[in-house]
């Protein structure tokens, strides 16, 4: 692979069930975001990682947790999903020890939680 | 409060013309700003980075200018082409302990042949 992988492409969930969406990049980036896009309202930062081993909460962390056990891998975990979590969901890495932080992205989820 | 605003509504221009987006923004103090490109169903993609100390960058036909004092950011495709069609993001870097963006919501560009 090149560049960075999201997995699955598409899901629908039931309300209250589990859900990892699973993000993977082979660019040795240290950096690694999740997002969500909702229509008018653009990008909002969920999850952040800087390195592997460390997380961060975004603007919108609620209902979402992250985990980081190595540089290449960071999925997204949905505890009990609810209708509000309908949305596209963006992984995307950087290499933050270049400047300004170039960010590549995956090519999305589209998850709907009925 | 902090907002970061680009035009909701598309911009719709005919091939060979200059377009020119807008994206402005408030109580932020951004290190540095990034334009992405995202086409339908797909993630963005990178396109220019401007700093806070650089007024104009340019790349091809992609033009981008930066000020600190107005806020705002413009963003211009000279010679535009149906291919340029897509939509337009704008992203503040600030500089704090996540190296996070904030993206604006977007300027749909539709370019007519």
């Amino acid at each position: 692979i090149a560049g960075i992988t999201q997995a699955p492409t598409s899901q629908i969930l039931a309300a209250g069930r589990r859900m990892t969406l699973r993000c993977t990049q082979d660019m040795r980036h240290n950096a690694m975001y999740w997002y969500r896009q909702d229509l008018g309202l653009g990008l909002r930062l969920i999850h952040y990682s800087n390195t592997a081993g460390t997380t961060g909460k975004g603007e919108v962390p609620d209902g979402y947790s992250v985990s980081r056990a190595n540089t290449d891998d960071f999925p997204l975990t949905l505890a009990s999903a609810v209708p509000s979590q309908t949305s596209v969901y963006f992984c995307a890495s950087s290499d933050i020890d270049r400047s300004y932080n170039e960010q590549f992205f995956g090519p999305g989820t589209r998850l709907t939680v009925l | 409060s902090q907002k970061i605003e680009q035009n909701s509504e598309a911009l719709n221009i005919q091939e060979g013309k200059t377009a020119t987006l807008t994206c402005n923004y408030t109580n932020y103090s951004p290190a540095y700003l990034q334009w992405y490109r995202q086409d339908p169903g797909r993630g963005p993609v990178f396109l220019l980075l401007i700093r806070e100390n650089e007024k104009e960058k340019r790349k091809e036909r992609l033009k981008v200018t930066f000020d600190t004092t107005l806020k705002q950011s413009l963003f211009h495709i000279t010679a535009s082409q149906p291919a340029d069609s897509a939509t337009y993001l704008c992203a503040l870097g600030v500089v704090d302990s996540s190296y996070k963006l904030i993206f604006g919501s977007g300027t749909r560009l539709l370019v007519r042949p």
